[in-house]
Parts: C-alpha cells; sequence; structure tokens
C-alpha cells in the first residue's frame, strides 16, 4: 500500500467510448501526476499538478483531459481513444513538484479496441 | 529535460549470482533515483543520490553516483528470486523527471 489509490485497475474500452480514471492520495502531497507506461519504453509523463493547477502538460493529445478538484484527487478523462493509447496509465503524488521520490498507484491498465 | 539511457534492456540470472545495471547520460545529472517495478505492479522508489562519487548501501543492493554524475549503477549481490522485477533510474526534480528504459531482471533457481 502506497497511499495512492487507483482506480479502475483495468479497463477495456471501444474508440468512441468516454470513461475516466481516478486517482486518490492520503499521503498529505501536494502534487500530483499521470504518467503513460508502454512496453519498452522509459515512463511518460504527461500531467503535473500544483496544489489543483496544472503545471505542466507535456504535449498531451486533446483526447486525454485531466481534471484536479482538489490536492488530494485528480482524474483523467478519455474520450475517442485510439488503439495506441493502450497502456499502464500510472498517478503519482509527491511533497511538492520540487520534491525528491515519487509515490505510485497501482496503475490502470487499459485497452482500447 | 536530462536524459538516461540504461543497459541492459535485460538481464536473466540463477540464483544467487551477481546482477549490476548501469545508467548514462552524456549531461551532468542533478541526481539520480532508483525505483523497482515488481511484475504487474507499480514503481517503487529505492533510493536517491545526489553527491559525486557517493555510494549507498540497502542490505544486498549497492548504488554507485558516478564522480563526473553522468553514470550510476545498481548492484545486487546474491540475487534472490525476490528480486525479480525491473529497475529504472530516473533523474531530475519530481515534476520534471526523467526515466531510464529500465532493465528487467528474472532470476531463476
Amino acid at each position: 500500500e502506497t497511499g495512492v489509490t487507483q482506480t479502475p485497475r483495468h479497463l477495456v474500452m471501444g474508440m468512441t467510448n468516454k470513461k475516466s480514471l481516478k486517482c486518490e492520495q492520503h499521503l498529505g502531497h501536494n502534487a500530483m501526476y499521470w504518467y503513460k507506461q508502454s512496453a519498452k519504453k522509459p515512463l511518460e509523463l504527461m500531467f503535473v499538478y500544483s496544489l489543483e493547477e496544472r503545471v505542466e502538460n507535456n504535449s498531451v493529445p486533446s483526447r486525454f483531459s485531466p481534471e484536479c478538484p482538489n490536492s488530494s484527487h485528480l482524474f483523467l478523462h478519455l474520450h475517442t481513444l485510439q488503439p495506441e493509447d493502450s497502456a499502464l496509465y500510472l498517478c503519482a503524488s509527491s511533497r511538492n513538484p520540487m520534491g525528491e521520490k515519487l509515490f505510485f498507484g497501482s496503475g490502470t491498465q487499459l485497452s482500447v479496441l | 529535460g536530462q536524459q538516461v539511457m540504461q543497459i541492459p534492456q535485460y538481464q536473466h540470472v540463477q540464483e544467487g549470482e551477481d546482477f549490476t545495471t548501469y545508467c548514462n547520460s552524456s549531461t551532468t545529472l542533478s541526481n539520480i533515483q532508483w525505483y523497482k517495478q515488481r511484475p504487474g505492479g507499480h514503481p517503487v522508489f529505492l533510493i536517491q543520490l545526489v553527491k559525486s562519487g557517493e555510494v549507498k548501501k540497502q542490505k544486498r543492493l549497492t548504488f554507485q553516483f558516478g564522480e563526473a554524475k553522468k553514470n550510476s549503477s545498481l548492484h545486487i549481490t546474491a540475487t534472490q528470486t525476490t528480486d525479480v522485477g525491473t529497475y529504472f533510474c530516473a533523474s531530475g526534480t519530481a515534476s520534471k523527471l526523467t526515466f531510464g528504459t529500465g532493465t528487467r531482471l528474472q532470476v531463476t533457481l
């Protein structure tokens, strides 16, 4: 248990579906992140939030839409995804954006058909 | 951002053998972090090194940061089946962390 909870653990969706991934951290951290992990690629940082404000958006397609209603919760809204978007999506948090280590959630394994 | 290359991509050892993974950069790194991801799991932070030539140990794991701060290594002595997983190096601050591609370690009896 890392203190970062992600749901769902697995998700299968069609290209026309809309779904959302949820992340909650119980660590009192001020920064939260979405990462994408694909086979044989480095972990890719998608979005960074600090105190509910987005501070980084690493050229992620608009079909991925993040939302951070408060410092403990982070969502990733998905719509009209492509098969190449199939991957493990990991949420992480840190004490602050300049902090040292990341605490990762268990991830959502997404398959886009 | 800081780019890091990691080798090897994969290593298969017999239990009791040693294992080393290397992380290299063409530029000076501010720090180096190591994470472990078990099969089907998520990355878990192991350690951070910040000083030139720094060496840290955690039981059978030895972490080194090069004198020029351009490379790092993780060495496992006498591997066990519990060491199976992918080991990632990373560099930067939390909001700008660059990860290596990872080294997948397989340990068989």
